[in-house]
């Protein structure tokens, strides 16, 4: 069975970091590009960042980009964002999602998504 | 980037009716459309994947169809615990994007 378990969301000030980790087991990990999706509490999705299955490839939003960074340790079969200068729009459940495919930019299906992790940015 | 436009936003339905949502995206993205529940504080659920295809385990009742650039997400029989909010989702091309939503409300 597939599972992605998000971790590290937080309350966090404006202006400060924090680093979401995504555990993946039940699939081979480093075959497949791997996505974050956000979603403000009681709104839509949002589509944050992407990186391809060796992570040589990465996509960010523009509202992140510069921000966060997306990384992943295959070996230990994990999903990380680095978030930095965190704004309170940034407040939101994150998701770790595994695509159908290994390249970030290539048309692919949606396999599975994690639970979530709540971000937020107040003061 | 890829805009997708969902309708409606909200509909009443009472248990047993037919209810079809629509979504429709700003160009083709073949069959790479997905559609998904979501229930209040919970993660999105996959009910059809490729435009058409079933995700295991989603009652039968669930159907989608299209291809190009309209697609409708059908419920034959709505049931009490088909009440929540459903979304469309392109992954034809980096990035993806979502439609808006539509809250499906018991009349």
């Amino acid at each position: 069975e597939v599972q992605l378990v998000e971790s590290g969301g937080d309350l966090v000030q404006p202006g400060g970091s924090l680093r979401l980790s995504c555990s993946a087991s039940g699939f081979s990990f480093s075959n497949f590009a791997m996505h974050w999706v956000r979603q403000v509490p009681g709104q839509g999705l949002e589509y944050v960042s992407a990186i391809s299955s060796d992570g040589g490839s990465r996509y960010y939003a523009d509202p992140v980009e510069d921000r966060f960074t997306i990384s992943r340790d295959n070996s230990k079969n994990t999903l990380y964002l680095q978030m930095t200068s965190l704004r309170p729009e940034d407040t939101a459940v994150y998701y770790c999602v595994q695509g159908g495919g290994k390249e970030v930019a290539t048309r692919q299906t949606v396999d599975h998504w994690g639970q979530g992790t709540l971000v937020t940015v107040s003061s | 980037d890829i805009q997708m436009t969902q309708f409606p936003s909200s509909l009443s339905a009472s248990e047993g009716d037919r209810v079809t949502i629509t979504c429709r995206a700003s160009q083709t993205i073949s069959g790479y459309l997905t559609w998904y529940q979501q229930k209040p504080g919970k993660a999105p659920k996959i009910l059809i994947y490729t435009a058409s295809s079933l995700q295991s385990g989603v009652p039968s009742r669930f159907s989608g169809s299209g291809s190009g650039t309209d697609f409708t997400l059908t419920i034959s029989s709505l049931q009490p615990e088909d009440f929540a909010t459903y979304y469309c989702q392109q992954s034809y091309m980096t990035p993806w994007t979502f439609g808006q939503g539509t809250k499906v409300e018991i009349k």
